[in-house]
């Protein structure tokens, strides 16, 4: 049971660049998540899917694209990379949206934009 | 804007020190959050809140609903507790989480 995982661990990529991170969750949970955590700042939500075939809008979405493949997968795609998507980006599933229930964070993925 | 504050920020303690972090809240939330990020990065979810007080080994955290307050607390200090402490709400109306800034916690030997 490997939880939520993350691929790749580390990015490297020119202005311009583009670049999809995976997420694969084994819990079967409904809902998927994208964060990004900068120095200084809480946790920001990109996008979120509360359920397979649903993608809404977080607080910070301009740069980027979603796709929940299957009920297991929720990537995140940078068409064109910016500096200020520098970042950490951290993907995490829960069993609905509701604040009832915890969520459960992959390990990361930092990325740097040149 | 953010809706989440946490104080301290940074904060320095000797082993075996008891350890407060506290978090205040704008409006009213269905639940509240307490996360641990360590210096690898992971995230884990230590308590979630939405009345009252829970206790897990020496750690504490209790929700002053009418206050919109919580507080972390850590008994009986010990190095391997150094990591950043993350609250996280859900508001009533949306499908979020907002997170306050952390508060970083350094245990000395």
């Amino acid at each position: 049971n490997a939880g939520v995982t993350q691929t790749p661990k580390f990015q490297v990529l020119k202005t311009g660049q583009s670049m999809t991170l995976q997420c694969a969750q084994d819990m079967n949970h409904n809902s998927m998540y994208w964060y990004r955590q900068d120095p200084g700042m809480g946790l920001r939500l990109i996008y979120y899917s509360a359920s397979e075939g649903t993608t809404d809008k977080g607080e910070v979405p301009n740069g980027y694209n979603v796709s929940r493949l299957n009920k297991r997968e929720f990537s995140l795609r940078l068409e064109s990379a910016a500096p200020s998507q520098t970042s950490v980006y951290f993907c995490a599933s829960s069993e609905t949206t509701s604040g009832d229930y915890e969520q459960y964070f992959g390990p990361g993925t930092r990325l740097t934009v040149t | 804007k953010n809706e989440v504050e946490q104080s301290p920020q940074n904060l320095t303690a000797q082993e075996g020190e008891f350890i407060t972090i506290n978090c205040s809240y704008s409006v009213g939330i269905s639940a509240l959050h307490w996360l641990q990020q360590h210096p690898g990065g992971g995230i884990v979810s230590l308590f979630m809140l939405s009345s009252g007080k829970k206790k897990h080994g020496r750690l504490i955290a209790t929700i002053n609903i009418q206050e919109k307050h919580s507080s972390l607390h850590i008994t009986a200090s010990h190095p391997r507790d150094s990591a950043v402490y993350i609250c996280a709400v859900s508001f009533y109306t949306g499908n979020q989480f907002y997170f306050g800034t952390g508060t970083s916690l350094t245990v000395i030997p």
